[in-house]
């Protein structure tokens, strides 16, 4: 267990429907991400959160909306998607710094029908 | 754009040898590295890391080098267990306004055979 804990596991969602991820971290960290992976792929940097605030948004379609409530909790908002999106989506954590490790949950298997 | 990259896809190495993967990096600004392991089903795993100050950093049973002059990391994974196969990732601080997070690579598989 790395303390970064997502849910669910495994979604699947229709394209018009509307369905949220959940990460949750309890390290005491103040840094949160979501990276997207697709196979055969690098894993793609999504969005960055310091401090609950948004730092970084990497190109990342309105169909995909992060947020922050507090330096614990992080969630990705999802409407209608592609199946294109199907993708395995990590939720990570940090000190906000540079030079330090992230660690990762177990990911959210997301299927698009 | 700086990018991240692994030289093999996949990697088969019998139990009780030594397996070696590589990570060419592209960014000579570089100043942060990690190594992932990702096995089936679970998020990436740290295994180790490595400052650009040094050139060789050991943990348990593994081993990352740094050559800054060709950019090139490897793992090195002594005495290789079933235990460990899985994807690995090798990771860096691009320079970028976020500071923080982490440029992948796209991966080898290692696969052990008995």
């Amino acid at each position: 267990e790395t303390g970064v804990t997502q849910t669910p596991r495994h979604l699947v969602m229709g394209m018009t429907n509307k369905k949220s991820l959940k990460c949750e971290q309890h390290l005491g960290h103040n840094a949160m991400y979501w990276y997207k992976q697709s196979a055969k792929k690098p894993l793609e940097l999504m969005f960055v959160y310091n401090f609950k605030e948004q730092t970084e948004n990497n190109s990342v379609p309105s169909r995909f909306s992060p947020e922050c409530p507090n330096s614990s909790h992080l969630f990705l908002h999802l409407h209608t998607l592609q199946p294109e999106d199907s993708a395995l989506y990590l939720c990570a954590s940090s000190h906000p710094r540079k030079n330090t490790e992230a660690f990762f949950g177990q990911g959210t298997r997301l299927t698009v029908v | 754009g700086e990018s991240v990259g692994l030289h093999l896809p996949t990697l088969s190495v019998q139990e009780g040898d030594n397996s070696i993967i590589n990570c060419a990096y592209s960014n000579s600004a570089s100043d942060y590295f990690i190594w992932y392991k990702q096995e089936s089903g679970k998020g990436p795993q740290f295994i180790i890391d490595i400052r650009s100050n040094m050139d060789k950093r050991q943990g348990q049973r593994v081993t990352v080098l740094l050559n800054k002059t060709v950019k090139h990391l490897s793992l090195q994974i002594a005495a290789t267990q079933p235990g460990d196969s899985a994807v690995y990732f090798c990771a860096e601080t691009p320079q970028s306004n976020s500071g923080y997070a982490l440029n992948f690579g796209k991966g080898t598989s290692l696969l052990v055979t008995p």
